[in-house]
């Protein structure tokens, strides 16, 4: 069974500093891992995601994350918060694309 | 591309009455669409799986009779919230399939049932 967990479920940050959200993963078999943002009255975006190639995974609007095996974790990480950063993030796990498990969400606020 | 859209983007309805929900996808073919609800504040709760040419394979919980999906074609899936009430109001969001590994969401459908 997949599953993942977020923690944290309010991030606050100020403008130009680092964003970082986290989420843990648990996975039976090798896992894809997805982060997606929501807009407030929208649907979701892919901003990226790993599926067994390279560990770091660059994504849209400067993200990335980082899938580290051994603390089953699949950071996202953007240096600098942009007041256009804040929405609703949330990481997803499937084991071969077709079932998504989401985790509950991370708002993230950017001060300025 | 991988653009996917539903329509309408917001509906108001009475209770008791059915709204439908449309799902496109509309520069690739779907075989397999999603449903989701989102209640406010939470996260994205998998209602069914919609496949092209059959039966949609509902999560447990989930009322079939209730939630009617058709997957008529590659590109369209709906969803029939039959004899709605003012419980059934959420934000209703489709996703596809594109590539083998990653779905591709709707914009979402907020249902308010008065």
């Amino acid at each position: 069974a997949q599953s993942v967990t977020q923690l944290g479920s309010h991030v606050s940050v100020s403008e130009g500093a680092l964003v970082l959200l986290r989420c843990n993963y648990s996975s039976s078999v090798p896992p894809y891992l997805f982060w997606y943002v929501q807009y407030p009255n929208q649907g979701l975006q892919l901003l990226l995601k790993y599926t067994s190639a390279a560990t770091l995974v660059k994504g849209i609007n400067g993200f990335e994350a980082e899938f580290k095996k051994s603390e089953t974790s699949f950071h996202l990480t953007k240096p600098s918060a942009h007041m256009s950063d804040a929405a609703e993030y949330f990481c997803a796990v499937s084991d071969s694309g077709n079932q998504f498990y989401f985790g509950t969400g991370t708002s993230l606020t950017v001060i300025p | 591309g991988a653009v996917v859209s539903q329509h309408p983007s917001w509906v108001i309805c009475k209770s008791g009455t059915s709204v439908k929900i449309e799902c496109r996808s509309l520069d690739f073919q779907a075989t397999t669409m999603f449903w989701y609800r989102q209640f406010p504040k939470q996260s994205l709760m998998l209602m069914a799986t919609s496949n092209e040419g059959s039966k949609a394979t509902y999560e447990q919980g989930v009322e079939k009779d209730k939630f009617l999906i058709n997957h008529a074609s590659l590109t369209l899936s709906t969803l029939t919230v039959t004899s709605a009430h003012p419980e059934d109001s959420s934000f209703y969001i489709c996703s596809a399939h594109r590539d083998t590994d990653t779905q591709y969401f709707g914009p979402g459908t907020r249902l308010t049932v008065l």
